[in-house]
């Protein structure tokens, strides 16, 4: 079983509207979570962390974390052409504090 | 503000052949620094990790090795590529301590031929 699981898309938004990325973890101890975006043949760029369960707000961001059900989510609202990236998904490991990455989830925003 | 540089930003290399991919950190004391590979549409790889100076942990038996030589420096070596070894590796860097942000290089696109 994979650390940290993501729908790998690609995922197909029109602009304007929200776009809604899901990951799930197995390390029950992990505490932190980050998304990351990655424009195609550029490196990783940390949008969103969060620790607590519940929602946090960044601009057109929403990174979501439910800790009992192992779940984080990212919304990207009033999408753009320019957010069409992939998006990964990390979760600390809980017996080092190392970040366990997803495979991402591949968005395209249709203008 | 801190800056991480790493070089070159791709590489062509024939099977056997050496590699040495270099990484410095600009603006900070004592990072934790990391090694990582990105295969084509898959995740990333953690390869090895270092708290400091001389200091490195792999995460995977393979066929490259790490260096720190100085506290914001950080090598990626390997004696004899494999076409296997292909692949976007990347550089990254976070302060040490819990729910660590990794801040990440431009990457390296290698092509081993």
């Amino acid at each position: 079983q994979k650390e940290v699981e993501q729908n790998s898309g690609p995922l197909s938004v029109p602009e304007g509207a929200i776009a809604s990325l899901n990951c799930t973890y197995s390390d029950r101890g992990s505490q932190s979570f980050f998304w990351y975006r990655q424009y195609s043949g550029k490196s990783p760029e940390l949008i969103m962390s969060i620790y607590s369960n519940g929602d946090k707000e960044d601009g057109r961001f929403t990174a979501q974390l439910n800790k009992a059900s192992q779940y984080v989510s990212l919304l990207i609202r009033d999408s753009q052409p320019s957010d069409s990236a992939t998006y990964l998904c990390a979760g600390e490991r809980s017996n080092d504090y190392k970040l366990s990455f997803g495979a991402g989830t591949t968005v395209t925003v249709r203008a | 503000s801190q800056t991480i540089h790493q070089w070159p930003a791709t590489l062509v290399q024939p099977v056997g052949s050496p590699l040495s991919l270099e990484c410095t950190v600009e603006g900070t004391s004592n990072p934790n620094l990391y090694w990582y590979r990105q295969a084509a549409g898959r995740g990333l790889q953690l390869l090895f990790y270092s708290v400091g100076i001389g200091q490195i942990s792999s995460e995977v038996p393979q066929n490259l090795s790490a260096s720190r030589p100085q506290d914001r420096q950080f090598i990626l070596s390997s004696k004899k590529l494999l076409l296997s070894d292909s692949g976007f590796y990347l550089c990254a860097w976070s302060v040490p301590g819990t729910g660590e942000k990794l801040f990440f290089g431009s990457g390296t696109q290698l092509s081993v031929l």
